[in-house]
């Protein structure tokens, strides 16, 4: 079946960096984009960013422009969402899910990888 | 970008209740909308895709409607499992956004 499976829990100290993967199984890696959503504990869902495996192209939100990078392997499948400069806001629970050309919601969903900004 | 405004925030309900929420886009997105269901502590569910086409294997129970700027998620008889908070999504144009989400609670 279609699955995305994400990094585990990270502790980082504002100004630093996190890299978070997302290993996708069950289809063809490159056939579809990759998006990356956050959501901050009691907080909404926001979006970050998408990523095409096949070209490399990219697009993030304004918020995130010069502190993002999506970036993948294509050897294994993998997807990953760089974030730096981390501040305490950046805090949350950060997912990644898949969307293709003709399917443009999202589905399916990673299952989180939860990052926490403090010193 | 499209903000998109859901309604109401909170939602108080009983068992076999039939209840709707509103999603509002700030500019038409046509059809291009999608409803997510999220759990504590899980990732958000595809419930609804293109306004109104149910996801495989989701109830029946659940329903969308709406093109343009309004768009509502119906839940026809509510059961215990579909306490959780909803989210609705456009994706007709990047950057994607969501609604800030309701919370469907036990009355």
């Amino acid at each position: 079946q279609v699955q995305l499976v994400q990094s585990g829990a990270e502790v980082k100290k504002p100004g630093a960096s996190v890299k978070v993967s997302c290993k996708a199984s069950g289809y063809t890696f490159t056939s579809y984009d990759i998006n990356w959503v956050r959501q901050a504990t009691g907080q909404g869902l926001e979006w970050m960013g998408w990523m095409n495996p096949y070209s490399g192209n990219i697009g993030y939100a304004q918020k995130f422009q010069g502190r993002v990078t999506m970036t993948r392997n294509i050897s294994i499948s993998t997807a990953y969402m760089e974030l730096s400069s981390l501040r305490s806001e950046d805090t949350a629970v950060y997912y990644c899910a898949r969307n293709g050309q003709n399917t443009r919601w999202l589905d399916p969903w990673g299952q989180g990888s939860l990052v926490t900004v403090s010193s | 970008d499209i903000q998109m405004t859901q309604s109401p925030s909170t939602l108080s309900a009983s068992v076999g209740d039939r209840v709707t929420i509103t999603c509002r886009a700030s500019q038409s997105i046509s059809t291009w909308l999608a409803w997510y269901q999220q759990k504590p502590g899980t990732a958000p569910k595809l419930l609804i895709y293109k306004a109104s086409f149910l996801e495989s294997g989701v109830p029946s129970r659940f329903s969308g409607s709406g093109s343009g700027t309004e768009f509502t998620l119906t839940i026809s008889s509510l059961q215990p499992d579909d306490f959780a908070t909803y989210y609705c999504q456009h994706y007709n144009s990047y950057p994607y956004t969501f609604g800030q989400g309701t919370k469907l609670e036990i009355k």
